[in-house]
This record gives C-alpha cells, sequence and structure tokens, in this order.
C-alpha cells in the first residue's frame, strides 16, 4: 500500500541553524500538508500546499519556514533560523483530492523528530 | 474557527472489553468530515475511521464504530473487543469540506488509551 514517507527520522540541530525535512507523498495525491506536534500537546496545522503554491497557512507559519516541492516527488519544508520552539514532531501528509469522499483523506507519514539545542 | 474537544485526557479498558472515546466539536458549516486518528508510541498517525457529515449512517471499520450525532455536535469513537495493540493516543479531527485547496485538520487534544491484560 502506497504510503507518505519522511526523512530524517531525527534531526538534532543548533539554535539559529537551518533545517530542511523532507517528505515524499503518495505519488498520484496533489495536495500537501505539514504539521506539527509539541511534545505533549496537540497536532498542529502549520500549510497547505497545491499547484506549487501555499494555498493556506496558520499563524504559526512565519517568515521563518518556507515550503518546496523541488521535484516531481519531494516536498520540504525548510526552518531558516531554528528557535528553541520549534523543537517538535514535523507530520507531512497528503490528499488525492480536497474534496470528495475518501479522496480527501489525509494520510500521514511517519513524522521527522526535530530537537533544537 | 472550528474547535475539537476531547474531555478524556487518558482512558483505561481491560482487553477484549468494549471502550468509547469521546469528542465534541465547534463548527458553523454543515458539510464537513470527521475523522479519528491513531498515534501509537512510535508517534506516527495513523487514519482510524473517517465519517461525513452529510452521511446520517454511522461509520464502521471492523472493530472500530463511531456514534455521529449532528445535532449534539458530537462524534465518539467506539472500540469492541480491545486488544493490547489499541493501546495509542488517540486524536479526533475536523476537515472542512468546503470547495477550494488546503482545508487543514483541525485536532482535539487526544486521549492516551490504555488496555489492560
Amino acid at each position: 500500500e502506497p504510503e507518505v514517507t519522511q526523512t530524517p527520522s531525527h534531526q538534532v540541530t543548533q539554535m539559529g541553524q537551518e533545517v530542511i525535512l523532507r517528505c515524499v507523498p503518495i505519488s498520484n495525491h496533489l495536495y500537501f500538508y505539514w504539521y506539527r506536534q509539541i511534545l505533549g500537546q496537540k497536532v498542529e496545522f502549520l500549510v497547505s500546499f497545491y499547484n506549487n503554491e501555499i494555498s493556506e497557512k496558520s499563524e504559526i507559519f512565519d517568515d521563518q519556514f518556507s515550503v518546496e516541492r523541488p521535484d516531481g516527488s519531494n516536498f520540504t519544508l525548510k526552518i531558516r533560523s531554528t528557535k528553541l520552539e520549534d523543537s517538535a514532531m514535523y507530520f507531512c501528509a497528503s490528499s488525492e483530492a480536497s474534496s470528495g469522499g475518501n479522496r480527501e483523506t489525509q494520510y500521514f507519514g511517519p513524522g521527522t523528530r526535530l530537537l533544537v539545542l | 474557527a472550528q474547535t475539537v474537544t476531547q474531555s478524556q485526557p487518558e482512558m483505561s479498558v481491560q482487553e477484549a472489553e468494549t471502550v468509547t472515546l469521546s469528542c465534541t466539536y465547534d463548527t458553523s458549516e454543515s458539510d464537513y468530515y470527521l475523522f479519528w486518528y491513531k498515534q501509537p508510541p512510535s508517534r506516527q498517525m495513523i487514519l482510524v475511521i473517517r465519517q461525513e457529515a452529510y452521511k446520517q449512517q454511522n461509520a464502521t471499520e471492523n472493530r472500530f464504530s463511531v456514534n455521529f450525532q449532528k445535532a449534539a455536535k458530537s462524534f465518539s469513537l467506539k472500540i469492541s473487543d480491545s486488544q493490547l495493540g489499541d493501546a495509542a493516543m488517540y486524536f479526533c479531527a475536523y476537515r472542512s469540506a468546503r470547495g477550494g485547496a488546503g482545508n487543514m485538520l483541525t485536532f482535539g487534544g487526544g486521549t492516551r488509551l490504555m488496555v489492560k491484560p
């Protein structure tokens, strides 16, 4: 069964460094998402992406964050200058469509655990 | 804005017994989707079950079923014949069905389910 994959599974970085989190969505999916989960807290939406542009973003997704689909398979989240409070689990998700029954269900990757020291 | 509330931070069930996890939500929309996701200790988000708001029939997936009460804005998850592998965090999530790209998921705070052998 197709699945969303994410790399790396764990990332440790120093405050102020740039990190790039990578995701490979399910191949026929057109909508991509990033969520994050700070330890012990609820999962929070960061951004959605469709047709090579951001569709929607939350207040968390400030100028330090950017997303890109550099090729036909990868979807990346970049944090330009990491802060301690960026430490969290970052989940990538994808869906086939944005509406229409099962086609809009979002499937999640296994997450990247980011630790900022 | 939509909100999702899970009032039970922790629940416990004996193996082979039945347990119900509660979820309420607040929305002014009439068409939307509701989901239950499972997050085991690995922290991967796994889709358990989904429900379309326009469907009166409650969704079922093997041992998992929901009680969807649209007027009450309630969406509970029933797990029958609980197994040790069901032990996890369970998140209720809401998604608008409005047209356009990038409809995000709004998550509740989660319920930690423990299964006793």
